[in-house]
């Protein structure tokens, strides 16, 4: 089955301190794995995806094919950050539809 | 650049009517998609277009929902009629081709009562 996990619901932490949000997932092939992010009363939006190898506002992910989790990682958060996090898949063909998991709220207190 | 439009932003209906979303994508974007987020669970596929032909439509729930992009412009996502599981969000994603990135709209907040 194609699955997206992300275990938390709600991950609060504090300005300065590091953030890892978690990601699973489960598919027969090879995926490609994005993060899509999206700021209160705005749209979502691609924030990485894995084949690029970018860091984006100071996030990175790494794909662990062996474990099958993408996890988004930041060293230091900012009150910026806070927002809604989902990590996405897709397959590699014609229609490369996103199955997304149910999202991660990332709250950064100051 | 205009992004990607939907209309209306948020509408509230009865059980047994029928509402028409609409979606216009960014000029020049081939790649239409349709996603819904019902309460509490995650973001889910409806149905993919290529200019004006259903590339895939695995996701649509049931026949009560009927999609089309005539002229392969705007598209048009009606629900007929509408029944209370119908609530919900519906995003709209437009992307060059099957490999570049897809840029969403604001989504249509739909609510059945």
């Amino acid at each position: 089955a194609q699955r997206v996990t992300q275990p938390e619901k709600l991950l609060s932490v504090f300005k300065g301190a590091p953030v890892e949000l978690k990601c699973n997932y489960s598919y027969s092939g090879s995926p490609e794995l994005f993060w899509y992010v999206q700021y209160s009363r705005q749209r979502l939006q691609l924030l990485l995806r894995h084949i690029s190898r970018e860091s984006i506002k100071g996030f990175t992910a790494d794909l662990n094919k062996g474990e099958t989790s993408f996890h988004l990682k930041k060293p230091f958060a900012q009150e910026e950050d806070s927002a809604m996090y989902y990590c996405a898949l897709s397959g590699r063909g014609a229609t490369n539809k996103l199955i997304f998991g149910t999202g991660t709220l990332l709250a950064v207190q100051p | 650049e205009a992004g990607v439009t939907q209309f209306p932003s948020h509408s509230v209906i009865e059980k047994g009517q029928t509402v028409t979303l609409r979606c216009d994508p960014i000029s020049g974007h081939d790649n239409l998609y349709w996603y819904r987020r019902v309460m509490g669970k995650e973001i889910k596929f409806l149905l993919h277009f290529v200019k004006e032909s259903k590339q895939d439509e695995s996701g649509m729930p049931n026949n009560r929902f009927l999609a089309e992009r005539t002229g392969g412009t705007y598209s048009t996502l009606k629900v007929q009629p509408a029944e209370l599981e119908d609530s919900g969000v519906y995003f709209c994603a437009s992307s060059k081709g099957p490999s570049y990135e897809q840029y969403f709209g604001p989504g249509t907040r739909l609510t059945v009562t």
